[in-house]
């Protein structure tokens, strides 16, 4: 059973428009969560971390966390064509030096 | 900035030859990581090390081994290539930590033939 969970997509949206891309998580004692975004070709990138519950901003990201329902969710406000990538949601569970990632989610924003 | 540097960014090898990849991080992280990434399979996890000549298994390790001879560098060795090895490689390196996040380097695409 796959430890961490995302709607592969594509998730497409207008320009302008919020996207919001949503994980879920099977370890409750999980700790730390991570967002990277990865362009087709390229090396993901960290764009995001939270660690407590509730909201974390950052420009036009915004991380959601809510440890009871065990899921993480990244909103992107004002979306652009280029934030068009796979966004990789990861986990450091309990215990694990090594984040476990989701599959992603294939975002495209239609200009 | 932590820069995570991997040697090669497209490598094209024979089967049967051994083949090395290298991954060398400037920032005095403790911890380092060699993923593959094959299309509809994610990120999987091959091996990593947390300190100098330790390695631990990932989640797909045969065919493959490391070498962590300093702190800065970490290597991986496919032993005998093969063509169901051709792959996106990524290394990484992350503080030891559970607050802190990977740092990933360019990628090495490999093609076996």
């Amino acid at each position: 059973q796959k430890e961490v969970e995302q709607n592969s997509g594509p998730l497409s949206v207008p320009e302008g428009a919020i996207a919001s891309l949503n994980c879920t998580y099977s370890d409750r004692v999980s700790q730390s969560f991570f967002w990277y975004r990865q362009y087709s070709g390229k090396s993901p990138e960290l764009i995001m971390s939270i660690y407590s519950n509730g909201d974390k901003e950052d420009g036009r990201f915004t991380a959601q966390l809510n440890k009871a329902s065990q899921y993480v969710s990244l909103l992107i406000r004002d979306s652009q064509p280029s934030d068009s990538a796979t966004y990789l949601c990861a986990v450091n569970e309990a215990g694990r030096r090594a984040l476990t990632f989701g599959s992603g989610t294939r975002l495209q924003v239609q200009p | 900035d932590v820069k995570v540097t991997q040697s090669s960014r497209y490598l094209v090898k024979r089967t049967g030859e051994k083949v090395f990849l290298e991954c060398v991080q400037d920032m005095d992280h403790e911890n380092m990581f060699w993923y593959r990434q094959d299309p509809g399979l994610g990120l999987r996890l091959i091996y990593f090390s947390y300190d100098v000549k330790m390695k631990e298994k990932g989640d797909i390790p045969e065919g493959y081994s490391v070498s962590r001879e300093k702190k800065e560098r970490f290597s991986l060795i496919l032993e005998s290539a093969s063509t169901n090895q051709t792959s996106m490689y990524l290394c990484a390196s992350r503080r030891q930590g559970t607050n802190y996040g990977y740092t990933f380097g360019s990628g090495t695409r490999l093609t076996v033939v």
